[in-house]
């Protein structure tokens, strides 16, 4: 059972738009940064979105970032088939004095 | 170019210890914190551990009940993860990643943007 809960899977299709969820409390979402990561099949994470809604340069606008309150939400637009990946949540949480994430939502572009 | 190379792993019997190794190159390895990321297979990703850029704080999952232990080298641009009373639960691809928080100003977890290459950890 992860501290972050993400739906387990999601679909849309191709140039649709999705959102998905990432849960938690005020030990860790409500007070601490969160970021996303997209895995694609075999590959290392690979870091989507920091500080909630900031985007490294090479991640195009299509993924966004928000927060509010205790839960977080990754948005993308304009969905590829190449979009297909899990995507993962992850933040402080100063409770535990640890790192971490959700559970992973699987994306299906069909 | 910014990078971590990961060494180490393999299989290895229950109750024996392990030794992970991370060299990274490519950018200013004492300014930045470290984590390690393991994924057993077929499942999502668990927090190992992290350490600070300058190796004075450490803090550790709690399912890891300090069976880990996790350092630095500035001098050598390496981090180290020792795991020890392996159990078949540690089965899993371990990664090393930098958090993109320069100095630790934005806390342990701001975003990790540079990833090794994964090391796979077999307990049997």
């Amino acid at each position: 059972q992860s501290v972050l809960t993400q739906p387990p899977s999601m679909s849309a299709a191709p140039g649709q738009k999705v959102t998905i969820s990432c849960s938690g409390t005020s030990s860790n979402i409500g007070n601490h940064d969160v970021s996303w990561y997209q895995q694609l099949p075999g590959t290392a994470p690979k870091l989507l979105i920091y500080d909630n809604h900031k985007r490294p340069s090479e991640i195009p606008d299509r993924f966004s970032g928000s927060k509010s309150g205790t839960s977080a939400t990754l948005g993308i637009t304009g969905l590829q088939t190449g979009d297909e990946a899990d995507y993962y949540c992850g933040t402080w949480d100063s409770s535990l004095s640890a790192g971490v994430f959700g559970g992973g939502t699987k994306l299906t572009v069909l | 170019q910014m990078q971590l190379v990961q060494s180490g792993g393999g299989v290895v019997q229950p109750g024996r210890s392990l030794k992970l190794s991370c060299a990274a190159s490519g950018f200013s390895f004492s300014s930045y914190t470290i984590h390690w990321v393991r994924q057993a297979p077929g499942k999502g990703l668990e927090w190992v551990a992290v350490i600070s850029y300058d190796g004075s704080t450490e803090y550790y999952a709690d399912s890891m009940e300090g069976r880990m232990s996790i350092s630095r080298d500035n001098s050598k641009n390496t981090v180290n993860l020792e795991m020890n009373s392996l159990r078949s639960e540690d089965t899993a691809l371990y990664y090393c990643a930098r958090d993109r928080g320069v100095l630790g100003v934005k806390g342990y977890f701001y975003g990790m943007d540079v990833w090794g290459q994964g090391t796979t950890v077999i307990v049997s």
